[in-house]
């Protein structure tokens, strides 16, 4: 079936630099979720997007994140400055209505060091 | 709040035996809670096993199946015999679908191994 690809599946990136996760959604969704894993513990959501617009964010997503999907490219999740703590696999999904089935990326891991 | 507890994995069984993975939920700030297991295969993205959206149902894909009891707020996965293919990590959720956010509150994952 159609795939979400999220690119890229790993980025080492020193504490303080900036990344941008990106995440090239299937074509006719329109609802783009971010969640985050860390190792050991539960998928955690943290924000989703619709109609260009943040609709709703978890604590977990800090004033250095954002996320945009500028002109239907990639859904991007930017972290600026990023931490040591947000080392973590994130998982981008999406889905063509708000009652729809979910389909998920394979995550990226991310290790900030 | 809202929260997910399965088995504690690793979890082997062998293969043709039996299975039940537990999943238990709290659902207090969602009104007509959906439930869902999940599952990852190695180098792959997660892909909805089955769900539920209405209490009392059981959903079944794939020779396995759940039932959403409200009473005992449990959601426990099951299989009568396992293959070596249904070796994965398999993951409970909640969630209110028809609800505009919609987002999914996981379990911690059971990675499931099946001896040949």
């Amino acid at each position: 079936g159609p795939k979400v690809l999220q690119i890229p599946s790993h980025q080492i990136i020193d504490m303080g630099q900036m990344v941008t996760l990106n995440c090239d959604p299937v074509s006719n969704h329109l609802y783009f979720y971010w969640y985050k894993q860390i190792l050991g513990q539960q998928m955690e959501f943290l924000v989703n997007f619709y109609n260009g617009k943040v609709m709703e964010k978890s604590k977990l997503f800090k004033d250095q994140f954002s996320v945009e999907r500028p002109d239907g490219s990639y859904f991007t999740l930017k972290i600026q400055p990023t931490a040591l703590e947000d080392s973590a696999v994130y998982f981008c999904a999406s889905r063509p209505t708000a009652n729809s089935d979910y389909t998920f990326g394979s995550g990226t891991r991310l290790l900030v060091i | 709040g809202d929260s997910v507890t399965q088995t504690e994995g690793p979890v082997t069984v062998s293969e043709s035996e039996s299975l039940i993975i537990n999943c238990t939920y709290s659902a207090t700030s969602i009104a007509y809670p959906n439930l869902f297991w999940y599952v990852r295969y190695p180098g792959e993205g997660l892909q909805l096993l089955l769900k539920v959206i209405t209490a009392g149902q059981k959903g079944s894909s794939r020779g396995f199946e759940a039932t959403y009891n409200k009473e005992t707020t449990s959601f426990h996965l099951q299989k009568a015999s396992v293959q070596e293919s249904d070796s994965a990590v398999y993951y409970c959720a909640l969630g209110e679908m028809n609800y505009n956010q919609g987002k999914l509150i996981f379990g911690q994952g059971t990675k499931l191994s099946i001896k040949p």
